[in-house]
């Protein structure tokens, strides 16, 4: 059974603290990792899409990153408004579904 | 941009009530699905349907139905609402299985029943 876990389950950060989000996966036949940020009373909020080890992709202050076992969301240099929650899920193919994490809670403090 | 609607932002139901949620997406996706979001579980899969008409059970489709008479509408019934069907309720909407492409959520229905 595919599992997702996202460590830590909450982050507090200074504003312009540095720091990473952890995603690690059990998957037969990796085929897609996504990231969602999600606000509060709100639907995720699509991210990223990562296909394979070594991939990287960026957006603003995030980088997400991918190896055969986890991917990191580096956040630069964060903002206020970069507080949310981060889900990450996995996709292993076909017309299997897609498996979501837990998130991490993410607040930055001004 | 992918824009998926549900119809209520808050809805407040009865025990017993048939309740009907909602949603609506402008993508032309073949796949759409209904999740619900409990603080500390994450999201769990309910239906899903890959065509119109097809629907197939996710996790937890106990309790539930759905019905998919159009592509772009895709709803969710609870038959006979109960106190622990009180959740977040998620629709998205993707490209066809094997496209490897994400699923876009719309804002959810905060559903209480009492």
């Amino acid at each position: 059974e595919d599992q997702v876990t996202q460590s830590p389950e909450a982050l507090r950060l200074q504003e312009g603290e540095s720091s990473s989000l952890n995603c690690s996966y059990t998957v037969s036949g990796l085929r897609g990792l996504f990231w969602y940020r999600q606000d509060p009373g709100k639907g995720p909020e699509f991210l990223f899409t990562l296909y394979s080890a070594g991939e990287e992709k960026e957006k603003e202050r995030l980088k997400a990153t991918l190896t055969k076992k986890e991917s990191f969301l580096h956040i630069t240099a964060p903002k206020p408004e970069d507080s949310a929650t981060y889900l990450c899920a996995v996709y292993a193919g076909g017309y299997q579904k897609v498996t979501f994490g837990t998130g991490t809670k993410l607040q930055v403090i001004p | 941009d992918v824009k998926v609607t549900q119809s209520s932002r808050y809805l407040v139901k009865r025990t017993g009530e048939k309740v009907f949620l909602e949603c609506v997406q402008d993508m032309d996706h073949e796949n759409m699905f209904w999740y619900r979001q409990d603080p500390g579980l994450g999201l769990r899969l309910i239906y899903f349907s890959y065509d119109v008409k097809m629907k197939e059970k996710g996790d937890i489709p106990e309790g539930y139905s759905v019905s998919r008479e159009k592509k772009e509408r895709f709803s969710l019934i609870l038959e006979s609402a109960s106190t622990n069907q009180t959740s977040m309720y998620l629709c998205a909407s993707s490209l066809p299985f094997g496209s490897n492409q994400p699923q876009h959520f719309g804002d959810g229905t905060r559903l209480s029943i009492l």
